[in-house]
């Protein structure tokens, strides 16, 4: 089954341990992205990447780091996480430029 | 202002009903229009991908885009309880560079028995 996985689904941690969300697609799409969706203020794109070793920031990029060494793998690394990135992360995949996504199921994540 | 600009909500119907949701827009670079369909708990799911203006039809679903006003719709023919989700509208332009959408707070759809 087509698909992108994120893990885990939901985390509460505490401000400034590191954490890592992973993120994998079995398409092989050539882009990635992740959003984080608040209320009231939608989905927001964080970073995205254009291929393997290529990425870029996205509307909201501070505070988060990402890394692709691998087309099916891009996950997302909060190095110390604060309250203010407490939301809910969406990871897609999209296989052309023209941007329709395929997304994951979703990580809430809570820092307290 | 945003860039699009989608009215929250949330929107109740009788089963049956003929929905109309909306975007507007700033951008006249966007030329790729899409809506999303997200229930709760769940990864928004692509729903209708149009490019330029016109309207597209997909069984219960017409998407329509007119950049003239920098408008699009989604119109729900015979709404069903299964149709109870939030709709996205999500664009982007072709800026050579990857793909990046930019997307509404999205509108809470409730269609009631």
């Amino acid at each position: 089954e087509a698909q992108v996985t994120q893990n885990p689904r939901y985390l509460i941690t505490v401000t400034g341990k590191k954490l890592t969300v992973t993120c994998s697609q079995n398409m092989n799409h050539e882009y990635m992205s992740w959003y984080r969706q608040d209320p009231g203020l939608g989905l927001r794109q964080i970073y995205y990447s254009m291929n393997v070793e290529v990425t870029d920031k996205g509307d909201v990029p501070e505070g988060y780091k990402v890394s692709r060494k691998e087309k099916r793998n891009f996950p997302l690394i909060l190095e110390s996480p604060s309250p203010n990135q407490t939301s809910l992360y969406f990871c897609a995949s999209t296989p052309n430029r023209g941007g329709e996504q395929y997304f994951g199921p979703g990580t809430r994540l809570t820092v307290t | 202002q945003k860039e699009v600009e989608q009215d929250p909500g949330p929107l109740s119907v009788p089963e049956g009903a003929i929905v109309s949701l909306n975007c507007t827009y700033s951008n006249s670079a966007f030329q790729y229009f899409m809506w999303y369909r997200q229930y709760s708990r769940k990864g928004p799911e692509l729903l209708m991908y149009t490019y330029s203006s016109g309207n597209k039809e997909d069984g219960r679903f017409t998407a329509q885009v007119d950049k003239s006003s920098k408008y699009i719709s989604l119109f729900i023919r015979d709404s069903q309880p299964s149709d109870s989700a939030t709709y996205l509208c999500a664009m982007s332009a072709n800026t050579g560079t990857a793909s990046k959408l930019t997307f509404g707070t999205g509108t809470r759809l409730q269609v009631t028995l």
